[in-house]
């Protein structure tokens, strides 16, 4: 669902460890999903994307996971490192381009 | 290639003044997008443009907001009359035809 107001969710990991983020979606309609990084200050960055005929896809150091069954997205980072440091939002596209965004995690890198 | 430009990059604004919030979309882009961020959250869907044309404007106020995509020049969009509430960081995004997404580093507004 949307956060209303409410203060992110915050993953906190030690470098070289791997993150999972998770990210529950609406519609099953969906046929699209996108994982973006977003730092302070600063716009949302592609990551990774999956299309609905798609249960995974892996880029370098991220797999994205699809479980249409469940209505659930993740997004896997292997040998997390400082600069992974930002919140990660997943997107689906529902109906014509528009996006529909989550609430997001923060996640923190500890040296 | 200078990705999605936006500017300002901040704009501070009394209350009831105007607000107008500029996007160039990157080269060869035809379709733009605008969304609102508030504090700790995720982006929030306002407009959906394409040159000289609104697609999809399902998410913008009724009242005070407007879009616009000129054949010409960047895409505006405007706030009108502005409120405290409408303090926020606006994004912009371009892509050539269906999905592509590239966001701009936005303009953050202050409305004091």
């Amino acid at each position: 669902g949307e956060s209303v107001g409410l203060h992110l969710p915050t993953l906190s990991v030690q470098e070289g460890d791997n993150s999972i983020i998770n990210c529950a979606y609406s519609n099953s309609a969906s046929d699209y999903f996108i994982w973006y990084k977003q730092e302070s200050g600063k716009g949302p960055q592609f990551i990774i994307d999956i299309r609905s005929n798609m249960d995974k896809r892996q880029g370098q150091r991220v797999t994205v996971l699809l479980n249409k069954t469940v209505k659930h997205l993740s997004l896997q980072i292997a040998a997390t490192q400082p600069g992974d440091s930002a919140v990660y939002f997943c997107a689906e596209n529902r109906a014509g381009n528009m996006l529909t965004f989550g609430g997001g995690t923060r996640l923190m890198v500890k040296p | 290639n200078a990705g999605v430009m936006q500017n300002p990059r901040h704009l501070v604004r009394r209350r009831g003044q105007e607000a107008r919030l500029r996007c160039s979309p990157m080269k060869g882009h035809s379709h733009v997008y605008w969304y609102r961020q508030l504090p700790e959250e995720g982006l929030k869907f306002m407009v959906y443009l394409q040159k000289e044309n609104i697609i999809d404007e399902s998410g913008m106020p009724k009242e005070r907001f407007s879009a616009e995509f000129p054949k010409e020049g960047p895409s505006i969009l405007r706030i009108q009359q502005v409120v405290r509430g409408d303090s926020a960081a606006y994004f912009c995004a371009s892509s050539p035809s269906e999905g592509g997404y590239t966001f701009g580093s936005g303009t953050r507004l202050t409305v004091v």
